[in-house]
């Protein structure tokens, strides 16, 4: 079974600063998907950004990327030029590429509270 | 479309009784998952539908629960004879087949 680590429960940055989220998994497929999740407070989960395995390419949306080490089964998400809106509780997911039966579903971390001090 | 929608929002009910959830997903998304959040967890696999068939159930998912979804379109998340470990957040998430899926707001639920 896979299974997703967020060790750090809560992080803290200054608007305008960039911040690093942490997050490992664990599996034994080679081929799957990785992502970050944002749920707000108002509580509708988000996605922030994907990450195929077979792509080397660290994926970025904007203000968003990911650091994506295959070998280390790492997968951090790192937010540049933090803003208030960026508040959230961020999830780090898991999902295997065999998309038959619960291999789609989605397998998460414990999920780190983001501040953003004004 | 707006997306997932979930009803009620909130939730709470005494011990013991009985209470259903409905999920009406994205309308051409043919696939459907249940997810449960506790307090300070991630969210958990509950179950998953691809149209009207539900084709896997988690263990989280003990005899007191059950889903459906009639003619693939929208889903029911029954609780019965509630208990207070069932107080948490269910989640809907809708999807097409190689799509990361869209998610409803949720449904807090409170066991008193």
């Amino acid at each position: 079974a896979q299974t997703v680590t967020q060790s750090q429960p809560e992080m803290s940055v200054q608007e305008a600063e960039t911040v690093t989220l942490s997050c490992t998994y664990d599996t034994s497929e080679s081929d799957y998907y990785l992502f970050w999740y944002k749920q707000p407070p108002s509580r509708q989960m988000i996605l922030v950004i994907r990450q195929e395995a077979y792509k080397q390419q660290n994926a970025t949306e904007n203000r968003f990327s990911v650091n994506f080490q295959k070998a280390a089964k790492s997968f951090s998400l790192k937010i540049s030029d933090s803003q208030l809106g960026d508040a959230a509780m961020y999830f780090c997911a898991y999902r295997s590429q065999h998309l038959t039966g619960a291999n789609s579903k989605l397998t998460f971390g414990k999920g780190i509270t983001l501040s953003v001090r004004p | 479309d707006t997306g997932v929608s979930q009803d009620p929002r909130h939730k709470i009910t005494k011990r013991g009784q009985n209470v259903t959830f409905r999920c009406d997903p994205i309308s051409e998304h043919n696939r459907l998952y249940w997810y449960r959040q506790t307090l300070g967890q991630g969210p958990e696999f509950l179950t998953y539908f691809q149209n009207e068939a539900q084709l896997e159930k988690s263990r989280l998912l003990s005899d007191r629960f059950s889903a459906e979804r009639p003619k693939g379109s929208f889903s029911t998340l029954e609780i019965q004879r509630t208990e207070q470990g069932d107080s948490a957040m269910y989640l809907c998430a809708s999807s097409l087949i190689l799509s990361s899926g869209t998610f409803g707001s949720g449904t807090r639920l409170t066991v008193v």
